[in-house]
């Protein structure tokens, strides 16, 4: 059963460029988070989707970066005019279902570099 | 506002050491607990959590984490370290019900061989 995919494992983009990240979730699993996590930080939660859905995106910038999970295929995080402070490990995680009685499964991260 | 606190970012030990890394929160409900590792190279992985009942749980690899509420603490702990635990570990925390971890700063544990 293969793990949380996620790909680019390494993005580097110039300023005013736009970064795609996918991640495909666990086999049976409908509910995908993503995170960023900064330099000496912890993670911190961006966005919840369903299938077709946003759940809470309370910790995704207003501005610039989207998300989407769609029907079929992976899900993506979108970062339009990538500026310098974009720069991160973005980490997505999955779950069967969207209450904590589950686990969530990581993925191994992507590591954008904004020139 | 959710928050949690790790209090050493950077720890070092010698084989057979034991280990204890200090998590506490900050939320007024009822919670979730984990703690995550990721070994270098690796994606994050869950070490143990805790939901209800025992508030002393077992993990893999000999790790095991007490819950105290009164002191809002989810200390880590194992007996007798290895060079192989060499890591960085990560105290989350979520309100029961809820779906949004809050994620602690990380502790990096280096042991020596």
């Amino acid at each position: 059963n293969a793990g949380v995919m996620q790909n680019p494992r390494h993005l580097v983009r110039r300023r005013g460029q736009e970064a795609r990240l996918r991640c495909s979730p666990m086999k049976g699993h409908s509910h995908v988070y993503w995170y960023r996590q900064l330099p000496e930080e912890g993670l911190k939660f961006m966005v919840y989707l369903q299938k077709e859905n946003i759940i809470d995106e309370s910790g995704m910038p207003k501005e610039r970066f989207s998300a989407e999970f769609p029907k079929e295929g992976p899900s993506i995080l979108r970062i339009q005019q990538v500026v310098r402070g974009d720069s991160a490990a973005y980490f997505c995680a999955s779950s069967p279902a969207g209450t904590f009685d589950n686990e969530q499964f990581f993925g191994p991260g992507t590591r954008l570099t904004v020139l | 506002a959710q928050s949690v606190s790790q209090h050493n970012h950077h720890v070092i030990l010698s084989e057979a050491a034991s280990l204890e890394l200090g998590c506490n929160y900050s939320y007024g409900g009822t919670v979730n607990l984990f703690w995550y590792v990721q070994y270098p190279g690796q994606h994050l992985q869950l070490l143990l959590k805790y939901f209800s009942g025992d508030p002393l749980v077992k993990g893999i690899k000999g790790f095991e984490a007490e819950f105290i509420k009164s002191k809002f603490s989810f200390n880590l702990r194992k007996p007798s370290v290895q060079w192989s635990d060499t890591a960085e570990y990560f105290c989350a925390v979520t309100n029961t019900g809820g779906f949004k971890t809050i994620f602690g700063a990380g502790t990096r544990l280096f042991v020596k061989a």
